[in-house]
């Protein structure tokens, strides 16, 4: 399975932009790469996904590399309420694509 | 609407003893899952259901494990012959799908139960 590798720990200013990055150089050309984030104490909870081109959505903003290796979660305007593990995770198109295989993610501080 | 809930929220168990833990998804997803987090790491796969049977429990970690979901909807993971290493937090998710779109298929997990062996 292709991994991602991303840093352990980061930390922002309160609306201040952030930057997530990770990197997943085995990625095959049919990979979806999608992050998810976990606050305390709560389960993970979805945040965007794509394929080759660059997604926004409320939450977010995803920015993919032409190449696909790399990835970077952006966002806009951290928040206290953002504080939280940030998970990137790849996922096969086909049979098997249902399960997530978690990493340990990176672990984002905002500071007041 | 109501995302996935989960109980117990915390259950204390001594070893050896036998634990459910129980799972509501959200209504109409078809399908389901069972992951594990231990301290400090991320969730692992432990099973999959499509509406009533298990698709994939290859994530159990051995035959204490056993889950069920005999409706489609609510699942139970049982676990006998409790152990200290079964310590951990259960994590359930549920998704419209599962199937043939499951690569862009959103999982929605619930809070979890936190399980403690003593």
């Amino acid at each position: 399975d292709a991994k991602t590798t991303q840093p352990n720990s980061m930390e922002s200013n309160e609306e201040e932009p952030v930057h997530l990055p990770c990197n997943h150089s085995t990625i095959s050309g049919t990979d979806y790469i999608h992050w998810y984030r976990q606050l305390p104490s709560q389960g993970p909870e979805y945040v965007i996904h794509g394929l080759t081109s660059n997604v926004n959505n409320r939450m977010a903003s995803l920015a993919i590399a032409e190449d696909r290796k790399s990835s970077t979660l952006i966002l806009h305007r951290a928040t206290l309420r953002d504080a939280a593990v940030y998970y990137c995770i790849l996922r096969a198109s086909g049979a098997g694509s249902y399960q997530l295989t978690f990493g340990k993610g990176t672990k984002l501080s905002v500071i007041p | 609407g109501a995302g996935v809930s989960q109980t117990p929220s915390n259950k204390v168990t001594e070893k050896g003893k036998y634990v459910e833990l129980r799972c509501d998804p959200i209504s109409g997803h078809t399908a389901l899952y069972w992951y594990r987090q231990s301290l400090g790491q991320g969730p692992e796969f432990l099973i999959y259901f499509q509406g009533t049977g298990a698709a994939d429990d290859s994530g159990l970690p051995n035959d204490r494990f056993f889950a069920v979901r005999p409706e489609g909807s609510v699942s139970t993971l049982k676990i006998q012959r409790t152990e200290r290493g079964d310590s951990a937090v259960y994590l359930c998710a549920s998704s419209v799908s599962g199937t043939s779109f499951s690569s862009t298929d959103t999982q929605y997990f619930g809070p979890g139960t936190r399980l403690t062996v003593l």
